[in-house]
């Protein structure tokens, strides 16, 4: 079964400067998608950036990019110029290219920005 | 506009009780899913539906029931054998073919009194 690991529990940053989450994942596929997912103080998750693992160019959303490591099978998440907006808790999945499977999880990173 | 109602936002049950949370969508999404969320546990997947009339269980099923009668509709049950119900609960929907990923409800917090 498809496992997906994020070893910071809690991360900080200062306003305006860049942070980087981790997420590392275990599959046998060979191809696949993977997601990160915010969710603000309100509960309400939202897709920050996803990227699809035949593309091997990293995926970009403004101040969100991604840095894909197909063959260590890493997926973390940069949030450059970071704004007290950013402050929420970020979630990695991963879903099987395939049919409607469904998406598998991290346990989460709790972002907190400092003024 | 489209998107995911879930209902109701908080919700308090007894001890004993079966409960029914609501999640409904007007997407035309052919895949629904419920998720549960425990701090430091993540998202864990308890029941999915990729068609109507059709489900299979997740990680976590037991002490859990859904159906899947309209395509728009798939309500979760929490029954009176699921030990520790006290969680939020998310439910998602995501559209055939497409690496969109889900729409998410805005979810049910659901406490035991």
């Amino acid at each position: 079964a498809q496992t997906v690991t994020q070893s910071q529990p809690e991360m900080s940053v200062q306003e305006a400067e860049t942070v980087t989450l981790s997420c590392t994942y275990d599959t046998s596929e060979s191809d696949y998608y993977l997601f990160w997912y915010k969710q603000p103080p309100s509960r309400q998750m939202i897709l920050v950036i996803r990227q699809e693992a035949y593309k091997q160019q990293n995926a970009t959303e403004n101040r969100f990019s991604v840095n894909f490591q197909k063959a260590a099978k890493s997926f973390s998440l940069k949030i450059s110029d970071s704004q007290l907006g950013d402050a929420a808790m970020y979630f990695c999945a991963y879903r099987r290219h395939s049919g409607n499977t469904p998406l598998v999880f991290g346990k989460g990173t709790r972002l907190s920005v400092i003024a | 506009d489209g998107g995911i109602t879930q209902s109701p936002k908080y919700l308090f049950r007894k001890e004993g009780q079966n409960v029914t949370l609501s999640c409904e969508q007007n997407l035309n999404h052919d895949a629904m899913y419920w998720y549960r969320q425990d701090p430091g546990q993540g998202l864990r997947l308890i029941y999915y539906s990729q068609i109507v009339n059709d489900f299979q269980k997740g990680d976590i099923a037991e002490g859990y029931s859904v159906s899947r009668e309209k395509k728009e509709s798939f309500p979760l049950t929490v029954t009176s054998a699921q030990k520790n119900p006290t969680a939020f609960y998310l439910c998602a929907s995501m559209r055939d073919t497409t690496n969109y990923g889900y729409t998410f409800g805005s979810g049910t917090r659901l406490t035991v009194v």
